[in-house]
């Protein structure tokens, strides 16, 4: 069974900071990843996903992540906060059948001025 | 924009009433995902379907459940009896399924049950 933990439900930084939101999976195969952002009373829109090409992932609005097999990791970054980034983060895992996504809890990003 | 629609938004009902939420998945996919998420939680699967065949469902989805997608194209989930419990977000989301990766989420309809 696969499973997603994100450690630290709240994350506080100052604008212009850098983010780091934490992911790790638990899959017996190679998974896809995902990192996925909501707004209050919105749904969720992908930030990035991984795919089993290159480790390193580019998302939008300068996110990007890292796979890191080893590790069991997919953490998310931003060199420097904004404002808007304030949202709350979701990482995902899929198998490669896609007929299930695992979210994690979520971690809540506060950004301050 | 043609993205993932859901209506309504929000239903306020009252214990012991049926409901029913509608969601249309963006046009070309063929799976259409529905997940429940209450407060401090991730989104938690609830069904899927592949065209029109309803191929998985969850523990989580107890008898008063039932979800439909006809034709392979809207869908709907409805509640029977609704419980207290029942409150949350319901997210419907659609995907390519092996011709893509991954699922674009609808704004959710939002369920209080009073």
């Amino acid at each position: 069974a696969q499973s997603v933990t994100q450690l630290g439900s709240h994350v506080s930084v100052s604008e212009g900071a850098l983010v780091l939101l934490r992911c790790n999976y638990s899959s017996s195969v190679p998974p896809y990843l995902f990192w996925y952002v909501q707004y209050p009373n919105q749904g969720l829109q992908l930030l990035l996903k991984y795919t089993s090409a290159a480790t390193l992932v580019k998302g939008i609005n300068g996110f990007e992540a890292e796979f890191k097999k080893s590790e069991t990791s997919f953490h998310l970054t931003k060199p420097s906060a904004h404002m808007s980034d304030a949202a709350e983060y979701f990482c995902a895992v899929s198998e490669h059948n896609f007929n299930k996504f695992y979210f994690g809890s979520g971690t809540k990003l506060n950004v301050k001025p | 924009d043609t993205g993932v629609s859901q209506n309504p938004r929000h239903k306020i009902t009252k214990r012991g009433q049926n409901v029913t939420f509608r969601c249309d998945p963006i046009s070309e996919h063929n799976r259409l995902y529905w997940y429940r998420q209450t407060l401090g939680q991730g989104p938690e699967f609830l069904t899927y379907f592949q065209n029109e065949a309803q191929l998985e469902k969850s523990r989580l989805l107890s008898d008063r459940f039932s979800a439909e997608r006809p034709k392979g194209s809207f869908s709907t989930l409805e509640i029977q009896r609704t419980e207290q419990g029942d409150s949350a977000m319901y997210l419907c989301a659609s995907s390519l399924g092996m011709g893509g990766t991954e699922a674009f989420f609808g704004q959710g309809t939002r369920l209080t049950v009073v």
